[in-house]
């Protein structure tokens, strides 16, 4: 059971190159998340999915895009990479109660730059 | 917007001294969450707190949650290098539409000498 994996650990972009993050879960969780963090900045929510086909816009969507074909992965997509996307991008995912009490499980994030 | 305040930013002390970080908001939060993220990986679920006035205990940390839920406390007694992390603490929002987003702090810079 290796809980939420993302790849790839390290990248670094060009200003207006294009790249997808993948992200995958083996516990069968209807919920998955997208975050950034900034240094200082805490965790912003981008995107979120409460189960394949269905997806909605968090805190901070403008520059990316999700898809959520399978319950297992939820890949985001950067179109057009700006100096702003420099940051590192955490996947999440919790149980299907979605509730106020449920735990997020993290992957180990992508450290993205972009120059 | 709900917003999470999380103080102090950065803390940094003698191993066996004490310690709290807070965090605050003007908004109620159904529940909070704490956090502990390590160099390099995600954030781990410490605890969750959901009733207010409630505390709870794990080994030296202790967790609190405002009367009014709108603000909550991690204590750390007596702490040792292996406390050294990122601490955040995450509001989550009541109802149905709420899909478990979480509102995050800041985050606390935690660092402890031997």
């Amino acid at each position: 059971n290796a809980g939420v994996t993302q790849t790839p650990k390290f990248r670094i972009l060009k200003i207006g190159q294009s790249m997808t993050l993948q992200c995958t879960q083996d516990m069968n969780h209807n919920y998955m998340y997208w975050y950034r963090q900034d240094p200082g900045m805490g965790l912003k929510l981008i995107y979120y999915s409460v189960g394949a086909g269905i997806t909605d816009k968090g805190e901070v969507p403008n520059g990316y895009n999700v898809s959520r074909s399978t319950t297992e992965d939820f890949p985001l997509r950067l179109e057009l990479a700006a100096p702003s996307q420099t940051s590192v991008y955490f996947c999440a995912s919790s149980p299907k109660r979605g509730g106020r009490t449920d735990t997020q499980y993290f992957g180990p994030g992508t450290r993205l730059t972009v120059l | 917007t709900q917003l999470l305040e999380q103080s102090p930013q950065f803390l940094s002390i003698q191993e066996g001294e004490n310690l709290t970080v807070y965090c605050n908001s003007s908004s109620v939060f159904s529940s909070l969450q704490w956090y502990r993220q390590e160099p390099g990986e995600g954030p781990v679920l410490l605890v969750t707190v959901v009733t207010g006035g409630e505390v709870k205990k794990l080994k030296r940390l202790t967790f609190q949650f405002g009367d009014a839920r709108k603000d909550s406390s991690l204590h750390i007694t007596a702490a040792q290098p292996g406390d050294t992390g990122l601490y955040l603490c995450a509001g989550a929002r009541a109802g149905g539409t709420s899909y478990g987003k979480l509102t995050f702090g800041q985050g606390t810079i935690l660092t402890v000498h031997p």
